[in-house]
């Protein structure tokens, strides 16, 4: 089945420091998401992107589908970013395949 | 559009005791499905429903699992005979169609 890998697997930073969250998958896909999971468990969508570039505020995201990888970017990290983030995929079917995960320390 | 709902947020049991948790999806949704996620991991498929028919089960559903969605609308999902390996986070999630999904808050087991 399809692999997902997620880099870094751990990040601290300074609150307002910018950071890259990468998402690396083994075969083509159907749909993409990235999701930040809370403290409390609770998944939060944060981009649909199966392909293409999309802002959301601080947030965006692009994904080379044809070069299997995305990319989450955060601009002027606060506090509350802190977290996990989770990329999934889907391969030809409807589950969804999840990363590894990033978890995201931010320092105020 | 309320989002989707679980219930109970937390359980705990004893090992060899039933437990029952329930999902309400988004109204409009007709797609419907479990995971489960243990400490420091992604969410792991479970089951899946399209309206009331159960498509697909994952070899990670025991025989001790089972899940309903009666009338294509809320699901159960039942754990017989808990063991402690059983406790996690399930989650449950619902999509219009292929796309996108939405995730509930979670109930989270504890087998004691």
């Amino acid at each position: 089945g399809i692999q997902v890998e997620q880099s870094p697997p751990d990040l601290i930073l300074q609150e307002g420091a910018n950071s890259t969250l990468r998402c690396n998958f083994s075969d083509s896909v159907n749909n993409l998401q990235w999701f930040h999971q809370n403290p409390w468990g609770q998944l939060i969508n944060l981009f649909y992107i199966p392909s293409g570039t999309k802002q959301n505020g601080r947030l965006s995201a692009t994904t080379v589908a044809t070069e299997r990888y995305s990319l989450l970017y955060i601009s002027s990290s606060q506090t509350t970013d802190s977290g996990v983030y989770f990329c999934a995929v889907t391969s030809g079917t409807y589950k969804y395949i999840f990363g590894t995960g990033t978890r995201l320390k931010v320092l105020a | 559009d309320t989002g989707v709902s679980q219930d109970p947020r937390h359980k705990i049991t004893k090992r060899g005791q039933n437990v029952t948790f329930r999902c309400d999806p988004i109204s409009e949704h007709n797609r419907l499905y479990w995971y489960r996620q243990t400490l420091g991991q992604g969410p792991e498929f479970l089951t899946y429903f399209q309206n009331e028919a159960q498509l697909e089960k994952s070899r990670l559903l025991s025989d001790r699992f089972s899940a309903e969605r009666p009338k294509g609308s809320f699901s159960t999902l039942e754990i017989q005979r808990t063991e402690q390996g059983d406790s996690a986070m399930y989650l449950c999630a619902s999509s219009l169609e292929y796309y996108e999904q939405y995730f509930g808050p979670g109930t989270r087991l504890t087998v004691t």
